[in-house]
């Protein structure tokens, strides 16, 4: 049972915004940083968000993060076809101790 | 360009060992802490342990006592020794470097992953 809960599947056609929630605890979430990685089959994962709300280099900018107390988000605008992928929000578990991750999300496109 | 390159992965018996294996390049490997992260197939993502630059170790509750990870700076190389292999530790392992900026740290470079798997 992964620490950090996400929906297993969110959709939409090209072009539609999809947004992924994470919803974790004050030992988590809650006073951590929230990272966000994609995951596609046959592929190295990939950091996608970093700190809350950054994007690393070379990564479009129609995807976005965001943080609120003990839930994050993640969306994606503009949805592509290539953005068919699972996602998982990650952040430092205190009293663990160490990183924890979301349960994944699978986009569809459409 | 920073790559992370698993290998040591396949098939073996409930209360087998594996031994796997990561090859750095394009980065100075010796000055990061680096990660292994496991998925099993259809699951999440779980941090199983890391080793930091000056060779502090790390372990996942489950596994510590079964599990060690070490690192080889010269070759640019990290391991994960497995013994006692559980059928529950059959999943994708992932080498993952750890960054860390001024405000946060993040696993900024993985590799494709190794297959694990443990059966009777």
């Amino acid at each position: 049972q992964s620490v950090l809960t996400q929906p297993p599947s969110a959709s939409g056609t090209p072009g539609q915004r999809v947004t992924i929630s994470c919803s974790g605890s004050s030992s988590n979430i809650g006073t951590n940083v929230v990272n966000w990685y994609q995951l596609l089959p046959g592929t190295a994962p990939r950091l996608l968000i970093y700190n809350n709300d950054q994007r690393p280099s070379g990564v479009p900018d129609r995807f976005s993060g965001s943080k609120s107390g003990t839930s994050a988000s993640l969306a994606i605008s503009g949805l592509q076809s290539e953005d068919e992928a699972d996602y998982f929000c990650a952040a430092w578990e205190d009293s663990l101790r160490r990183d924890v991750f979301g349960s994944g999300t699978k986009v569809t496109v459409l | 360009e920073a790559q992370l390159v698993e290998s040591g992965g396949g098939l073996v018996q409930i209360g087998g060992s594996l031994r796997l294996s990561c090859v750095a390049s394009g980065f100075t490997f010796s000055t990061y802490d680096m990660h292994w992260v496991r998925q099993v197939t259809g699951k999440g993502l779980e941090w199983v342990s890391n080793i930091g630059s000056g060779g502090d170790t790390y372990y996942l509750h489950s596994v510590r006592g079964r599990f060690t990870i070490s690192r080889q700076n010269a070759k640019s190389s990290l391991f994960l020794q497995m013994n006692s292999l559980r059928a529950e530790d059959t999943a994708v392992y992932y080498c993952a470097r750890k960054f860390c900026g001024r405000s946060s740290c993040s696993f900024d470079i993985w590799g494709l992953g190794t297959m694990v798997t443990v059966s009777s």
